[in-house]
This record gives C-alpha cells, sequence and structure tokens, in this order.
C-alpha cells in the first residue's frame, strides 16, 4: 500500500534553514507529482509546493515562493522540501502528498516544524 | 482564481445523514474537486474526487456511507448512517493552472 513518512522536522531559529524528507512506497514514484502541504496550529490546509513526476516542473504557493525549494530524488523514492529564511508563520505541520490528475490521493503522516527563537 | 467556501461547522446526529457544501467562486463551476477527512489529532485522508457532472471516485478503503454529488458551482459531500468517527474536520481543494492548488476552509462536522 502506498506510504509516505516525512521527516526532518524540528525547532529552528527565525531565518534559519530545514530540510524535511519524504520517503515513498508502494507505488511507483517516478510516474506521480508530489505535493508539499502545511497546516498550522489551530488552522487549515495551505498547498505550499508541487513537482511533476519527473521534475520537469515546479510550483509554489506565494507565501514561500523564493524561500523554499521543492526537488526530488526519483532513484531514492525521496521527496524533498528545503526550507530557508524562515519565519515565525512557517510555523506548521508539513505533510507530504501523492498527486493524481493533479489534486492529492494519499497523504503522510507530516512532521512539525516549530520556528521560534 | 478559485476560491473554495465551505461552512464553518455542522452537526448532525448518530445514525442520520449529513451533507457537506463546498461552493466554487464564480467562472470556477466546472472545476473538479477532491474531498479530504481529518479526524482529530491524524493527518488528513483523501476521500474522493468529484466533477461538475456529479460523478466521483472514492479513495481505497471509503465506506459506502460516503458519496458525492454536485449541483452548479456547490459539490457535495454526503455521510449517511453517521458513525462517531466521522466527527472530523473536511476539506475541499481544487487546482488551477494559474493560482495552482487551493484548498476551502474547512468545515469541522460534530455528531451529536
Amino acid at each position: 500500500q502506498v506510504q509516505l513518512v516525512e521527516s526532518g522536522g524540528g525547532v529552528v531559529q527565525p531565518g534559519g534553514s530545514l530540510r524535511l524528507s519524504c520517503a515513498a512506497s508502494g507505488f511507483t514514484f517516478s510516474s506521480y507529482g508530489m505535493h508539499w502541504v502545511r497546516q498550522a496550529p489551530g488552522k487549515g490546509l495551505e498547498w505550499v509546493a508541487f513537482i511533476r513526476y519527473d521534475g520537469s516542473n515546479k510550483y509554489y504557493a506565494d507565501s514561500v515562493k523564493g524561500r523554499f525549494t521543492i526537488s526530488r530524488d526519483n532513484s531514492k523514492n525521496t521527496l524533498y522540501l528545503q526550507m530557508n529564511s524562515l519565519r515565525a508563520e512557517d510555523t506548521a505541520v508539513y505533510y507530504c502528498a501523492k498527486s493524481i490528475a493533479a489534486l492529492v490521493d494519499y497523504w503522510g503522516q507530516g512532521t512539525l516544524v516549530t520556528v521560534s527563537s | 482564481q478559485p476560491v473554495l467556501t465551505q461552512s464553518s461547522s455542522a452537526s448532525a446526529s448518530l445514525g442520520s445523514s449529513v451533507k457537506l457544501t463546498c461552493t466554487l467562486s464564480s467562472g470556477h463551476s466546472s472545476y473538479i474537486i477532491a474531498w479530504h477527512q481529518q479526524q482529530p489529532g491524524k493527518a488528513p485522508r483523501y476521500l474522493m474526487k468529484l466533477e461538475g457532472s456529479g460523478s466521483y471516485n472514492k479513495g481505497s478503503g471509503v465506506p459506502d456511507r460516503f458519496s458525492g454529488s454536485s449541483s452548479g458551482a456547490d459539490r457535495y459531500l454526503t455521510i449517511s448512517n453517521l458513525q462517531s468517527e466521522d466527527e472530523a474536520d473536511y476539506y475541499c481543494e481544487t487546482w488551477d493552472s494559474n493560482t495552482h492548488w487551493v484548498f476551502g476552509g474547512g468545515t469541522k462536522l460534530t455528531v451529536l
């Protein structure tokens, strides 16, 4: 079955950097686009970034454009999110999600990122 | 760009049915959406993809009690024979080539 396991979350100071990883299994990773979606404490879901199956195109929410970079390694079945210049408002649970026909059809369990001094 | 509007809360009694609504903004009434469920303290779970025609495709393991329908710009999620585990937040999602992906604000469903 499809499994998405995020890692790399933690506490970081404002202005700092963090890299999240998502290990995928149970499907042909190289055939599907992938998302990062976040959820601030007590808030709703916010789409963050998307990468096409082959990494050829990447899209970002305006709130993270220029600071976050999505990437993938199809040989390792792994999705990444490099987060730089982190702000307090980036504090959230970050979910890795698989895409089918552009929309999300599977979710990981999430990893918590806390930006605080 | 598309905006998805959901009521902030809904409630229904155990064993009854409830219909949740996600409304697409003007000019986007033909868009396909997805419904997701998030139980308290858990990650979201994909429920179904729903087209403007009312045709829907459910995710793996989603009970028959969950169904979808559409009318104009409205996309509905109907849950029949409500169970206690259906108490959750429900989000709709759509995609647009310009604004990319958007989620509705979510509906918190309380099972009485």
